[in-house]
């Protein structure tokens, strides 16, 4: 079955260190598709990065990185060098295509980067 | 601008007043959804539409009702609103791209309390 586990609750640290936010996947399909989407305190949901099943290629963007590990279905988000406009509730998503696509969100991780 | 726009943002109302939250995308895409947002339960899908007159339940359909007449739009309906309904409400939109990789685009999201 399809499930997306952000252990991490709630995570604080103090500006400029880093942090990793941890996300897990389970799926019984070989094509597969994982997001991470942010909500700031404003409330809206923004698109941060997708990655496909068949790219294991690390990504950085700018302070953003996520690695991404098939052997241990795993897709964690690190942020280096936190900012406070970085607090906010990430959420990590899996998407099958053959399941007509549905998309399934973790429960998120509120992440607050203290001054 | 390229935006999905739910109304009303806010409302209360009381148990078993019908009432309907619109939402409509400008992105002509194939694909809309609503989610609720609860403390501790991350994300969940309540219907989803991949295309016009296609609906399909998600995880969470209980109490709602929703319909696609037109592409743009894809309301959503409680025919009788309970107290465990109170939630803040997200309509999503995104391309019905072959690969299934839906990038989603999230409205401003709606506060719903039921009194």
């Amino acid at each position: 079955a399809q499930k997306v586990t952000q252990a991490q609750t709630e995570i604080s640290v103090v500006e400029k260190e880093d942090v990793t936010l941890d996300c897990v996947y389970e799926t019984r399909d070989t094509t597969y598709y994982l997001f991470w989407y942010k909500q700031p305190p404003s409330g809206e949901l923004v698109f941060l990065i997708r990655r496909n099943s068949f790219d294991e290629q690390n990504e950085i963007s700018g302070r953003y990185s996520w690695n991404f590990q098939k052997s241990t279905s795993s897709f964690n988000f690190t942020i280096t060098a936190s900012q406070v406009v970085d607090s906010a509730v990430y959420f990590c998503a899996l998407s099958e295509p053959n399941r007509d696509d549905k998309i399934i969100f973790g429960k998120g991780t509120r992440l607050h980067i203290l001054p | 601008e390229a935006q999905v726009t739910q109304n009303p943002r806010y409302l209360i109302t009381v148990t078993g007043k019908k009432l309907t939250v619109t939402c409509s995308q400008n992105m002509n895409h194939e694909y809309m959804s609503w989610y609720r947002q609860d403390p501790g339960l991350g994300l969940r899908q309540i219907y989803y539409s991949m295309n016009v007159e296609v609906t399909d339940k998600g995880d969470v359909p209980e109490g709602y009702k929703v319909s696609r007449k037109e592409k743009r739009n894809f309301p959503l309906i409680l025919e009788s609103p309970s107290p465990n309904q109170t939630s803040l409400y997200f309509c999503a939109s995104s391309p019905q791209t072959a690969s299934g990789a839906n990038v989603l685009t999230f409205g401003a999201g709606s506060r719903l309390t039921v009194l």
